[in-house]
């Protein structure tokens, strides 16, 4: 699976769009782009998938570049509860189930 | 629908210990999978299993034993633990099925070794 490169850490002011980027420039013709958060230590939570159109769904949006080497996760109103590490992955989606995690973004939602 | 439940969540061991960590899912799973997270870090594959009877080990199996006898059940062994397996465990599960791949995480256990 590719590898992905994600900043440490980020703010982002409360009732603000969250913006995340993701690099992926190595990225091959079937992997797909994960999004997972982890809130406090609990298990991780999927947010969104995409291949290579944007998709949108309750939580977020997903905007994959046209070459695919990078995209961006969207919180559109960032909430306190959205404060997160928020994970990355590029994975095949032909038969591999695993999940390479690297260390994420900690996003800080600031009141 | 319980989802992926793990227990124990707290768990303190002496060194050289053994002990289990459970996993189950209600949701009819094939795959399932063990991650260990340690401080500041991202989540690391120790085995997973694509169904009953298969196991197969990722990333950092060493020190660490599974099997797969039912598809709900996916039991994590220490043999002998180290305080370098002091982590938090996480066991995640995934459907069936190339598209639907959202992974299901547990709530995790903390493990601690001394």
């Amino acid at each position: 699976d590719a590898k992905t490169t994600q900043p440490t850490s980020m703010d982002c002011a409360e009732g603000r769009a969250a913006n995340l980027p993701c690099n992926h420039s190595t990225i091959s013709g079937n992997e797909y782009v994960y999004w997972y958060r982890q809130i406090h230590s609990q298990g991780p939570q999927y947010i969104i998938h995409g291949l290579k159109n944007n998709e949108t769904n309750e939580m977020a949006s997903l905007i994959i570049t046209e070459d695919r080497k990078s995209s961006t996760l969207i919180l559109p109103h960032a909430t306190l509860r959205d404060t997160a590490v928020y994970y990355c992955i590029v994975r095949s989606g032909a038969g591999s189930y695993q999940l390479t995690f690297g260390k994420g973004t900690k996003l800080s939602v600031i009141p | 629908n319980a989802g992926v439940t793990q227990t124990p969540k707290f768990q303190v061991l002496k060194t050289g210990q053994s002990m289990t960590l459970q996993c189950a899912q209600d949701m009819n799973h094939e795959y399932m999978s063990w991650y260990r997270q340690d401080p500041g870090m991202g989540l690391r594959l120790i085995h997973y299993s694509v169904g009953a009877g298969i196991t197969d080990q990722g990333e950092v199996p060493n020190g660490y034993n599974v099997s797969r006898s039912t598809t709900e059940d996916f039991p994590l062994r220490l043999l002998s633990a180290a305080p370098s397996q002091t982590s938090v465990y996480f066991c995640a599960s995934i459907p069936p099925g190339s598209m639907n791949t959202e992974a299901f995480f547990g709530q995790g256990t903390r493990l601690t070794v001394v």
